[in-house]
């Protein structure tokens, strides 16, 4: 089945250890995007790719950054990682399309000790 | 600024009864509004999706409606099982934008009790 997988599904960092979150995708769809949820809060955007374009949110702190080197991976990394970095991140595909539904991966939980 | 509010954090109702899940925004004129659910651990599923000229949409045992008057969307689940215990987000993209603007409220936990 088509699909977007994230990997791992837990990690567990040290204060400022770098961490990499992947995400890959049989969707073949053009936007990739991260999210970050803490818990019961609403998912909250930090970049998407439309293509080969990034684009970032303005408030995503510098910490984070994102690569995509081909349609079908998209990575996160978190270059310092803080306790306040502690959260579920989710990566999700959309068609170009006015709807822009998401189908999101189950997610990757990090936690920072 | 712009706001996305659902009604309440947690929803607890009994099983055969209807849920009934709210919606607020402003300071936004969407042009689509998606319903997603999302069961603890797991990332978002997609369920509806309404347009802003459309009143009503239905699938299977859940109707969503859109009023953009009231700046609000009901989501309802009839005849609520156990097994649609989860938390329901809903989520708003603006027109025009770049294709990065779906934001999501907190969601709405519902809890069906046998």
């Amino acid at each position: 089945d088509a699909m977007v997988i994230q990997n791992p599904r837990y990690q567990v960092t040290q204060f400022g250890k770098p961490v990499t979150l992947s995400c890959s995708q049989t969707l073949n769809h053009n936007v990739m995007y991260w999210y970050q949820q803490k818990s019961s809060q609403a998912p909250k955007l930090l970049f998407h790719y439309y293509d080969k374009d990034f684009n970032n949110e303005a408030d995503t702190p510098d910490n984070f950054q994102s690569r995509r080197p081909n349609t079908s991976f998209c990575f996160l990394d978190i270059r310092s990682p803080g306790l306040g970095d502690a959260a579920m991140y989710l990566c999700a595909t959309s068609r170009v399309s006015g709807a822009n539904v998401l189908t999101f991966g189950a997610g990757s939980r990090l936690t920072v000790l | 600024s712009q706001k996305i509010e659902q009604n309440s954090e947690a929803l607890n109702i009994q099983e055969g009864k209807t849920a009934t899940l709210t919606c607020n925004y402003t300071n936004y004129s969407p042009a689509y509004l998606q319903w997603y659910r999302q069961d603890p651990g797991r990332g978002p599923v997609f369920l509806l999706l309404i347009r802003e000229n459309e009143k009503e949409k239905r699938k299977e045992r859940l109707k969503v409606t859109f009023d953009t008057t009231l700046k609000q969307s009901l989501f309802h689940i009839t005849a609520s099982q156990p097994a649609d215990s989860a938390t329901y987000l809903c989520a708003l993209r603006r027109y025009g934008g770049s294709q990065g603007n779906l934001i999501f409220g907190k969601g709405t936990k519902l809890s069906v009790k046998p």
